[in-house]
């Protein structure tokens, strides 16, 4: 069955401190990554994408995130986080052999931006 | 920059009630879905909506749910028969043309049932 996981419930960090994420799916075929993020009060908004090529894929507000199959991961990245990136984010995975749009999504990670 | 609306965006029913929850999606996208989440829980597809049709539903998308686009600007998600369980915060999402673009999420409508 498609899955995601989230292992990281919560994460704290100082502010201008590098930041990781991490995303594990499951899937059969080949799969779409996303990683979207929700601020309180917000809908989600799309960070970035994995859909094909290159396997380091760039994102808004200066996020990046590595595709990497051996490891069935997709983990979200910047070199230094900013007050305004506390947020929730939601890893997401696409069915390349749907044809319906379904998301997958994982738990949610947390993020506390310590001044 | 055009957005996905949704109203209300708070709603206390009682268990048993109908509820509909309202979403305007962006006005040239042509793929509508919902997704709720369940406070604590993941973000769960609920069904998928393409050219006037279901085009996948999930096992949770039983038959006190529907889903309409009544006109051409809206897109409801209707529970006939409100449980306790259906408390959760219901996001509207919509793309583009195909389901592989970018699906554009409103800020979600939370319903509770008590």
């Amino acid at each position: 069955a498609q899955s995601v996981t989230q292992p990281d419930i919560h994460i704290t960090v100082s502010e201008g401190a590098s930041l990781e994420l991490r995303c594990n799916y499951s899937y059969g075929a080949t799969p779409y990554l996303f990683w979207y993020v929700q601020s309180p009060g917000q809908g989600l908004q799309l960070l970035l994408k994995y859909f094909s090529g290159d396997t380091l894929v760039q994102g808004i507000k200066g996020f990046e995130a590595e595709f990497k199959r051996s490891q069935s991961s997709f983990n979200l990245r910047k070199p230094s986080v900013h007050w305004s990136d506390a947020a929730e984010y939601f890893c997401a995975v696409g069915a390349a052999s749907s044809n319906t749009g379904k998301l997958i999504f994982g738990q949610g990670t947390t993020l506390q931006v310590k001044p | 920059e055009p957005e996905v609306t949704q109203t209300p965006s708070h709603q206390v029913t009682q268990m048993g009630q109908e509820v509909i929850l309202r979403c305007v999606p962006i006005s040239n996208h042509l793929y509508f879905y919902w997704y709720r989440q369940i406070l604590g829980q993941k973000v769960e597809f609920l069904v998928s909506f393409y050219n006037n049709e279901i085009s996948e539903k999930s096992e949770i998308f039983d038959d006190q749910f529907s889903v309409e686009r009544p006109d051409g600007s809206n897109f409801t998600l209707k529970i006939r028969s409100t449980k306790l369980e259906d408390s959760a915060m219901y996001f509207c999402a919509s793309s583009v043309v195909d389901y592989r673009e970018t699906q554009y999420f409103g800020p979600g409508t939370r319903l509770l049932v008590l």
